[in-house]
């Protein structure tokens, strides 16, 4: 089965910029999504088709996808962007999720 | 505005049945995909299942094939997930989202662009 492979945690400071990897074999090769969860919500798309915001997502979110790593970068991050990320693909009729990065904004 | 809100989530006995509902609005529901999604306590996000707008087609995970069931009821803006055979690890905030599709040149590819809540399921003696 397929596996998306993130890191269980990055740190940031304030105002800085932070990448948030997802790989996975050939994932360039497939979409990938990104979704945020604070703590104690449901989770939020913030990146769709690689690379697309949603309406309301902030510009300081973006991401990119290539040869078998997708990055989500939060640029100009803030306190309020602390939370955990899970990148997700669509493999064979399944949805796979990343097992999730907490972002800590120090 | 696009609401989702699940119900049905309660304490249920190892090899117990629930029924989870989500109710749709804001949107026309018979026009999108599904999905139910999984998070276990102190865990990541887990996929459960996927239906079509006019529930012709299912995709589940493989480890709750042949026990859960989803449906939906386009006239009452409605989804569904029947749990049967409710194991402890089944424990979980179960989330209702709407699926949003882009298509390759191979495929579609599936993901969701709006969550509900969720409803908690606790599968314990």
């Amino acid at each position: 089965s397929y596996e998306l492979t993130q890191p269980p945690s990055v740190s940031v400071s304030p105002g800085q910029t932070a990448s948030i990897t997802c790989s996975g074999d050939k994932l360039g090769d497939k979409y990938a999504f990104w979704y945020q969860q604070r703590p104690g919500q449901s989770p939020l798309l913030v990146i769709y088709q690689d690379t697309k915001r949603p309406s309301g997502i902030p510009e300081r979110f973006s991401g990119s996808n290539s040869g078998n790593t997708a990055t989500l970068t939060i640029s100009g991050t803030q306190a309020m962007d602390e939370a955990d990320y899970y990148c997700q693909a669509w493999d064979s009729s399944t949805a796979v999720f990343g097992g999730g990065t907490k972002l800590t904004v120090l | 505005e696009v609401q989702l809100v699940e119900s049905g989530g309660g304490l249920v006995q190892p090899g117990g049945s629930l029924r989870l509902s989500c109710a749709a609005s804001g949107f026309t529901f018979s026009s999108y995909w599904m999905s139910w999604v999984r998070q276990a306590p102190g865990k990541g996000l887990e996929w459960v299942a996927n239906i079509k707008q006019d529930g012709s087609e299912k995709y589940y995970v493989d480890f709750v094939k042949g026990r859960f069931t989803i449906s939906r009821d386009n006239a009452k803006n409605s989804l569904y997930l029947q749990m049967n055979s409710l194991r402890a690890e089944d424990t979980a905030v179960y989330y209702c989202a709407r699926v949003g599709t882009v298509a390759t040149i191979y495929y579609y590819n599936y993901y969701m662009d709006v969550w509900g809540k969720g409803t908690t399921v606790t599968v314990s003696s």
